[in-house]
């Protein structure tokens, strides 16, 4: 079964300071991959979504930034945060021949 | 219109009673559908998927699909107070590869 491994757990930020928030995945290959934010009492919005290495898909217009440079890395940046970025960031991925997501531990952002 | 909805709750039931969630989605070219637990800082753990319409029955939890009426729902019997927590609505679109997550019901179970 795959394992999904997000560092850090949590996270203290500046405004106007960059992001870089990583993914990993074992246990399989060629998986699609996920990033969510979850506001304080809120849903899970949907980012960005990945099919493939290079290939990204936004879902929401804002100063974040995604990128596969390997089948099971997904990396999350900005280059200047904003308070509005504070949330719960989870990764997921769907394995090959699957439609269900696993979800990674999280990292709690708070920017200051 | 969002691709998924939920009620907010939260729905209290008292100990040993049947809770029961329900979602509606608006793409009709949904594939699969899921119910996902998320306990107050934790990630989301899958507990149910259905893929046909009608009913599939996991212990405690029954999942039912109505495809005709973009509505799927949770049963959970016999409820615990451990089953306290936040429980999303997720589908997956074929398409576009993407899985969609309705706001979630916050569940409470009353000892």
């Amino acid at each position: 079964s795959q394992t999904i491994h997000q560092w850090p757990a949590t996270l203290v930020q500046p405004v106007g300071s960059p992001l870089s928030l990583e993914c990993t995945v074992e246990g399989t290959s060629n998986p699609n991959l996920y990033w969510y934010r979850q506001a304080a009492g809120r849903g899970l919005q949907l980012l960005f979504y990945s099919v493939g290495i290079g290939q990204i898909s936004s879902e929401v217009p804002q100063n974040l930034s995604a990128s596969r440079p390997q089948d099971r890395q997904f990396i999350l940046s900005s280059k200047k945060l904003l308070l509005s970025d504070s949330g719960f960031y989870l990764c997921a991925t769907v394995p090959p021949r699957r439609t269900e997501a696993f979800f990674g531990q999280g990292t709690r952002l708070t920017v200051v | 219109q969002k691709e998924v909805e939920q009620n907010s709750g939260p729905l209290s039931v008292p100990e040993g009673a049947i809770a029961s969630l329900n979602c509606t989605y608006s793409d009709r070219g949904s594939q699969s559908f899921f119910w996902y637990r998320q306990y107050s800082g934790k990630s989301p753990e899958l507990i149910m998927f259905i893929y046909s319409n009608g009913d599939k029955e996991d212990g405690r939890f029954t999942a039912q699909l109505n495809k005709a009426s973009q509505y799927v729902s949770l049963l959970i019997r016999d409820s615990q107070p451990s089953d306290s927590a936040t429980y999303l609505c997720a589908v997956y679109s074929g398409g576009y590869q993407k899985v969609t997550f309705g706001t979630g019901t916050k569940l409470q179970v009353i000892p």
